[in-house]
């Protein structure tokens, strides 16, 4: 099984900064999709961003955005202007050529006002 | 629009009894099923994937199992539940679609042994 790797369980960061969540991922495969997922206090899981390996441009939506390195296999999100809001799991996913879906240990972001 | 409902949102049984949880998606026909469990404080590891009606795979051999009756029903069961089967249990769903890649998930189960 691919695995993915989140080498950060926990992170603070303060109301309207920028904060960074790593994620790197081992894989064979040369065509796959890389997500990340928020899951808040109320465990429902919600998909924030998500690359397609093929794309070289890094994705991005609103506030967040990633830095895609496909040679380093490294998928980072980045979250600008944080938000109270923001606070929860962060999860980075990594889909097959099969369609299962691989996820990391999580990061914990902390928002401080 | 496309609905996934999971139930019971919170079980609570004692070691050595049976388990079903049950997952159904609306809105949609011949998705592929996944069943993953969340360990206190951890990731989500895959248990069971499905990709049609008796199509089963597991992922990690354990003490559960899973089936697929009808096409947007996933339900997963145990026979005797052991005191590491507790756990947060997530239901998700794929739209069998080039435009939509990811996954979407249920509310989710939380199993207590005891």
């Amino acid at each position: 099984a691919q695995t993915v790797t989140q080498s950060q369980p926990e992170m603070s960061v303060q109301e309207a900064e920028t904060v960074t969540l790593s994620c790197t991922y081992d894989t064979s495969e040369s065509d796959y999709y890389l997500f990340w997922y928020k899951q808040p206090p109320s465990r429902q899981m919600i998909l924030v961003i998500r690359q397609e390996a093929y794309k070289q441009q890094n994705a991005t939506e609103n506030r967040f955005s990633v830095n895609f390195q496909k040679a380093a296999k490294s998928f980072s999100l980045k979250i600008s202007d944080s938000q109270l809001g923001d606070a929860a799991m962060y999860f980075c996913a990594y889909r097959t050529d099969f369609n299962k879906f691989y996820f990391g240990s999580g990061t914990k972001l902390n928002v401080k006002p | 629009s496309q609905t996934i409902h999971q139930w019971p949102a919170t079980l609570v049984q004692p070691v050595g009894s049976p388990l079903s949880l049950e997952c159904t998606v609306e809105g949609t026909s011949n998705p592929n099923l996944y069943w993953y469990r969340q360990a206190a404080g951890r990731g989500l590891q895959l248990l069971f994937y499905s990709v049609g009606i008796g199509q089963i795979s597991s992922e990690v051999p354990q003490n559960l199992s899973a089936s697929r009756p009808q096409d947007r029903q996933f339900i997963l069961s145990s026979k005797k539940l052991l005191l590491s089967d507790s756990g947060f249990y997530l239901c998700a769903w794929r739209e069998l679609s080039l435009v939509r890649a990811e996954l979407f998930f249920g509310e989710g189960s939380r199993l207590t042994v005891l």
